[in-house]
């Protein structure tokens, strides 16, 4: 099956910085999003994302499909982005979303 | 904006006991799906379903089923739950066309 892989797994900003999360897949797909899991386990549609640019705020993220990564945009970071942050895809020929192992982000004050 | 709930935030249930997890969504969403999280395994995909009536076994169907009567609601049937169910439930939906996935809140489920 596809391969999902995100990076940093782990990630401690101070509250007003900027970070760059990756998502690198093996293979070529019709969907990709960015998902911000909160404290209480509700998973946030960020982006839907399969190719090109988009924008939300202090939030952006970008995929270039051909070359198989996506990367989100955080900037002047708040506490009340700290959470879990998943890409998650699928694959050109099936219907199934498969998550990478996220990013722990934590915003401190 | 697509609505999934999900019937209970937190349950508790004893083991052996037949669990019902239902999920609903309001925008006719054709495919609806059933994951659980867990610490160090990540989301894993139960079932789900493309239609009314239909299913699929995901990764990992052992113990559970399923059932969709109705185009709007999903529900998940632990048939005699165990203490390994003990878990994050997520229930997802999306359009037949191409388009992102919607979760609901989700179900932590502890069975004693």
């Amino acid at each position: 099956g596809i391969q999902v892989e995100q990076s940093p797994p782990d990630l401690i900003l101070q509250e007003g910085a900027n970070s760059t999360l990756r998502c690198n897949f093996s293979d070529s797909v019709n969907n990709l999003q960015w998902f911000h899991q909160n404290p209480w386990g509700q998973l946030i549609n960020l982006f839907y994302i399969p190719s090109g640019t988009k924008q939300n705020g202090r939030l952006s993220a970008t995929t270039v499909a051909t070359e198989r990564y996506s990367l989100l945009y955080i900037s002047s970071s708040q506490t009340t982005d700290s959470g879990v942050y998943f890409c998650a895809v699928v694959v050109i020929s099936g219907s199934r979303l498969t998550f990478g192992e996220g990013t722990q982000l934590t915003v401190n004050p | 904006d697509v609505k999934v709930t999900q019937s209970s935030r937190y349950l508790v249930k004893r083991t052996g006991e037949k669990v019902f997890l239902e999920c609903v969504q309001d925008m006719d969403h054709e495919n609806m799906f059933w994951y659980r999280q867990d610490p160090g395994l990540g989301l894993r995909l139960i079932y789900f379903s493309y239609d009314v009536k239909m299913k699929e076994k995901g990764d990992i169907p052992e113990g559970y089923s399923v059932s969709r009567e109705k185009k709007e609601r999903f529900s998940l049937i632990l048939e005699s739950a165990s203490t390994n169910q003990t878990s994050m439930y997520l229930c997802a939906s999306r359009p037949r066309v191409a388009y992102g996935y919607t979760f609901g809140s989700g179900t932590r489920l502890t069975v004693v």
